[in-house]
């Protein structure tokens, strides 16, 4: 069935790289999603990447997709306390597969932790 | 141009009564998406509408529901509210540019049932 997994917590001190993974279930995924959710708000389209690649960087961001093992990580360099949030990681759902998900199955979203 | 805006930022409501949720979408994004957001269920898929029809339904009960006016903006009711339906929804719209199905999120609407 669908599934996306995370783990639920991670904690690091400021300026180490965080690792955060994912694993999907869904093969024919066109594009995999971070979002990051901060207290109170409403997700944020944090990156992407499409499922053609392998790696995608943006700025402190890097997004490493293993479609063999269905895994996609996010690093985050240089980790600040404003990176504390949770981060879920999404995949495209299928348009030909069961509608009553929606566009986009979430993880259950994983709490980075940044200790100053 | 402006975000996906949503309001009200905060409803308190007793169980029993019926609430609107109103969202309206990133100028020209004609998909509009809800999800019920809570610590134990995390993101639950509620409705999509698109040009004014709901294209896909999660599972939840009939009590909750929705529409689409032809602006793109959209509404959700519950009706008969519960306990249970204490949580933060949220609404996301997208452009629908074929294969890249990016939602954009506003802040949520944050429902407490007493």
């Amino acid at each position: 069935g669908e599934d996306v997994e995370q783990s639920l917590f991670l904690s690091v001190r400021e300026g180490d790289s965080s690792v955060i993974n994912c694993t999907y279930t869904d093969s024919s995924s066109t594009y995999l999603y971070w979002y990051k959710q901060e207290p109170g708000a409403g997700l944020q389209l944090l990156t992407y990447i499409f499922s053609n690649m392998d790696m995608k960087q943006d700025q402190r961001l890097t997004v490493l997709l293993n479609k063999k093992d269905k895994h996609l990580s996010l690093r985050i360099a240089d980790t600040q306390t404003g990176d504390s949030a949770i981060y879920f990681c999404a995949e495209t759902l299928d348009s030909h597969g069961s509608s009553n998900t929606g566009k986009l199955i979430f993880g259950q979203g994983t709490t980075l932790q940044v200790k100053p | 141009k402006a975000g996906v805006t949503q309001t009200p930022r905060y409803l308190i409501k007793t169980r029993g009564q019926q609430v609107t949720l109103s969202c309206s979408p990133i100028s020209g994004h004609r998909s509009v998406s809800w999800y019920q957001q809570t610590p134990g269920q995390g993101l639950q898929f509620l409705f999509e509408y698109f040009s004014e029809t709901q294209r896909n339904k999660g599972n939840f009960p009939g009590r909750f529901s929705g529409r689409q006016f032809s602006n793109s903006r959209s509404e959700m009711n519950v009706s008969t509210l519960e306990l249970g339906d204490s949580a933060l929804y949220l609404c996301a719209s997208s452009p629908l540019s074929g294969g890249d199905e990016k939602l954009f999120f506003g802040s949520g609407t944050q429902l407490s049932v007493l």
